[in-house]
C-alpha cells in the first residue's frame, strides 16, 4: 500500500488559515489523494479529493504539488468545530478502492 | 436523506462468543465496506462488498466474515471473539467502488470483549 506521512499534531487559532501537509513520495500516476477527518466519537467524514489539479469545495482546498509527491489540505478559516484527526489517504487502482488510514494529524483549534 | 446507519451502537461480549453487526447504506449506494478502529489508531479495512459479492478483503483472520443482502444492507460477523477484537467497527457506503468515489461512514458500533 502506498504510504503517506503526516505530522502527528498541529495547532491553530480560531479563524486563522490552517495548512495540513502530507507527503506521499511513492504515489503512482493513477492514485487518487483523499482527505477524511474524524471528529471525536464519530465516524470519518469525507473532506476533499484530487488527482492532479488543485481542488476547492465548501469545506476546504487541496493543493497538490506538481510532482504529486506531496499535498496540502487548506482550511481557510479554522473553527472549533474543525478540531479533529485529519487523514491523508492514497487510493490505488486494483486495491478495491479501499481507504488505508495512517495515524493522521490531530488538529487542535484554540480561541 | 438518512445517512449510513449501524446497529447496535454499543455491545459487550465475552471471549469466545460471536457477534453480528449490521449496516444499512445510504439509499442508492450499492457498495459497503467495513473497517475496524482500535483505540488510538486509524481505521483498518476489513471487507468490501459490491452487488452482494466480496470485492476486497483486508488482513483479518477467517473468524471475520461478512455478507451483503439484496437490499444492499450488510452484516459483519466475528466468531470466537478475542480481547483484541474490542474496537469501533465502522461501516461505509458509496454508490460504486471507484477510486474517486466518496465513502460515507456510519457512526460505528463499539464492541467491548471481556
Amino acid at each position: 500500500d502506498a504510504k503517506t506521512t503526516q505530522p502527528n499534531s498541529m495547532e491553530s487559532n480560531e479563524e486563522e488559515p490552517v495548512h495540513l501537509p502530507c507527503n506521499h513520495s511513492t504515489i503512482s500516476g493513477t492514485d487518487y489523494i483523499h482527505w477524511y477527518r474524524q471528529l471525536p466519537s464519530q465516524g470519518p467524514e469525507y473532506v476533499i479529493h484530487g488527482l492532479t489539479s488543485n481542488v476547492n469545495n465548501r469545506m476546504a482546498s487541496l493543493a497538490i504539488a506538481e510532482d504529486r509527491k506531496s499535498s496540502t489540505l487548506i482550511l481557510h478559516r479554522a473553527t472549533l468545530r474543525d478540531a479533529a484527526v485529519y487523514y491523508c489517504i492514497l487510493i490505488q487502482s486494483g486495491t478495491a478502492s479501499k481507504l488505508t488510514f495512517g495515524t493522521g494529524t490531530r488538529l487542535q483549534v484554540t480561541l | 436523506d438518512a445517512g449510513v446507519t449501524q446497529s447496535p451502537t454499543h455491545l459487550i461480549k465475552t471471549r469466545g462468543q460471536h457477534v453480528t453487526l449490521r449496516c444499512s447504506p445510504i439509499s442508492g449506494h450499492k457498495s459497503v465496506s467495513w473497517y475496524q478502529q482500535v483505540l488510538g489508531q486509524g481505521p483498518q479495512f476489513i471487507f468490501q462488498y459490491y452487488e452482494k459479492e466480496e470485492r476486497g478483503r483486508g488482513n483479518f483472520p477467517d473468524r471475520f466474515s461478512a455478507r451483503q443482502f439484496p437490499n444492499y444492507s450488510s452484516e459483519l460477523n466475528v466468531n470466537a471473539l478475542l480481547l483484541g477484537d474490542s474496537a469501533l467497527y465502522l461501516c461505509a457506503s458509496r454508490i460504486i467502488p471507484r477510486n474517486q468515489e466518496t465513502q460515507y461512514f456510519g457512526p460505528g458500533t463499539r464492541l467491548l470483549v471481556l
